[in-house]
């Protein structure tokens, strides 16, 4: 099983500052099988970023993804209020995992 | 515009089976994957399983042993069966679409809204 780990745990920023959250994988995960979702309190998930680079239908441009092999970084260029929420990177294969998540909170 | 909207008891016992239904709506079923996902109160996402168009599944390893998915086409629904729970099976419950091909991942792109299970005598 691919364990993925994402760094930090918590990001105190305020809105406008770059947000730089981390997902390293335990194995070399194909960026065509990596994806990030964002999370907000009492809400389901909400895909952003697929094929690890690639934003989903309407999610602002702020919002980047890179990275390869077992390093994989989402960007969010500069933070609207909205943005502050927990954003989880998951890997697709014959058995998915998440990882365990980054809160990013107002400073 | 797709809708999932999951359905089941609130409430399991402990030894019993817990059953979940998910309802499709502005989809075909048959046309996608789809998936379940569970998540404990104040912790992370964990992936349940997957049940792709040809009806082949893929599940969590801790959990392959208890858990079924199926899928109901003339309903638009699919499910989920879990036995044997016990109180760590007590978490919020999603049913989300899998857009996937044979060599691209486009993610998990619509969610249901999630329903409660508790584990409890």
């Amino acid at each position: 099983e691919i364990v993925l780990t994402q760094s930090p745990g918590t990001l105190s920023l305020s809105p406008g500052e770059r947000a730089t959250l981390s997902c390293r994988a335990s194995q070399s995960v194909s960026s065509t099988y990596l994806a990030w979702y964002q999370q907000k309190p009492g809400q389901a998930p909400r895909l952003l970023i697929y094929g690890a680079s690639s934003r989903a239908t309407g999610i602002p441009d702020r919002f980047s993804g890179s990275g390869s092999g077992t390093d994989f970084t989402l960007t969010i260029s500069r933070l609207e209020p909205e943005d502050f929420a927990v954003y989880y990177c998951q890997q697709y294969g014959s058995s998915d995992t998440f990882g365990g998540g980054t809160k990013v909170e107002i400073k | 515009q797709v809708q999932l909207q999951e359905s089941g008891p609130g409430l399991v016992k402990p030894s019993e089976t817990l059953s979940l239904t998910c309802t499709v709506s502005g989809a075909s079923i048959s046309r996608f994957s789809w998936s379940w996902i569970r998540q404990p109160v104040g912790e992370g996402l964990e992936w349940i399983g997957r049940i792709y168009t040809s009806g082949t599944t893929n599940y969590n390893p801790s959990l392959k042993s208890r858990v079924t998915m199926s899928v109901d086409a003339s309903k638009n629904q699919f499910s989920l069966k879990a036995t044997s729970v016990t109180a760590a099976d007590t978490a919020v419950y999603y049913c989300a679409r899998v857009v996937v091909t044979s060599y691209y991942y486009y993610g998990m792109d619509v969610w249901g809204q999630g329903t409660t299970v508790t584990v409890s005598s």
